[in-house]
């Protein structure tokens, strides 16, 4: 079954530390990847997205994620963190001919940034 | 571009009344509409996909008659919530893809309260 898990429920830094968030899908096919940021009592706004193009993505807000197939794993990472970053993020999964059908989503990720 | 609005943003309402909200994309076509209910702290629930001109696709243990959900023309869908209950109380949030697209955008949520 297709699926996606996002390792640490909680993620803690300090302000101008590496920010690492996890994914990792399980799948037979590559799948498409997404990455969702989702601030206090609003909507996701998409991060970053992975559709078989470059493995390596640049997102908004300085985000990037690497597709690496052997690892099965679309980590979310910025150099250096900023308070504004505190947020939940969720890790995202489709399929090559689904367009238009629902995401998989992960649990999401809380990230804490302090001062 | 790939903005989503939802209105209300907030409603509380009584026991036993309906309420509407409405989910447009303001500035493409989205054949495809999703309705998701998210709990406090937890990850997004999909109640149910929604196609212009056709009936709605529910996920199992939603209450078809109880989420009526109406996707009328291709920038609007309608989530109506019969004869609420406090548990029904939570944060909605639509999203609505572009036609091809694997990558959803989503609303701003709102949030139900009922008394």
């Amino acid at each position: 079954a297709q699926s996606v898990t996002q390792l640490g429920s909680h993620v803690s830094v300090s302000e101008g530390a590496l920010v690492l968030l996890r994914c990792n899908y399980s799948s037979s096919v590559p799948p498409y990847l997404f990455w969702y940021v989702q601030y206090p009592n609003q909507g996701l706004q998409l991060l970053l997205k992975y559709t078989s193009a470059a493995t390596l993505v640049k997102g908004i807000n300085g985000f990037e994620a690497e597709f690496k197939k052997s690892e099965t794993s679309f980590h979310l990472t910025k150099p250096s963190a900023h308070m504004s970053d505190a947020a939940e993020y969720f890790c995202a999964v489709s399929y090559p001919n689904q367009a238009g059908t629902a995401l998989i989503f992960g649990k999401g990720t809380t990230l804490s940034v302090s001062s | 571009g790939a903005v989503v609005s939802q209105h209300p943003s907030r409603v509380i309402c009584k026991s036993g009344t309906s309420v509407k909200i409405e989910c447009r994309s303001l500035d493409f076509q989205a054949t495809t509409m999703f309705w998701y209910r998210q709990f406090p702290k937890q990850s997004l629930m999909l109640m149910a996909t929604s196609n212009e001109g056709s009936k709605a696709t529910y996920e199992q243990g939603v209450e078809k008659d109880k989420f009526l959900i109406n996707h009328a023309s291709l920038t609007l869908s309608t989530l109506t919530v019969t004869s609420a209950h406090p548990e029904d109380s939570s944060f909605y949030i639509c999203s609505a893809s572009p036609a091809g697209a694997y990558e959803q955008y989503f609303g701003p949520g709102t949030r139900l309260t009922v008394t």
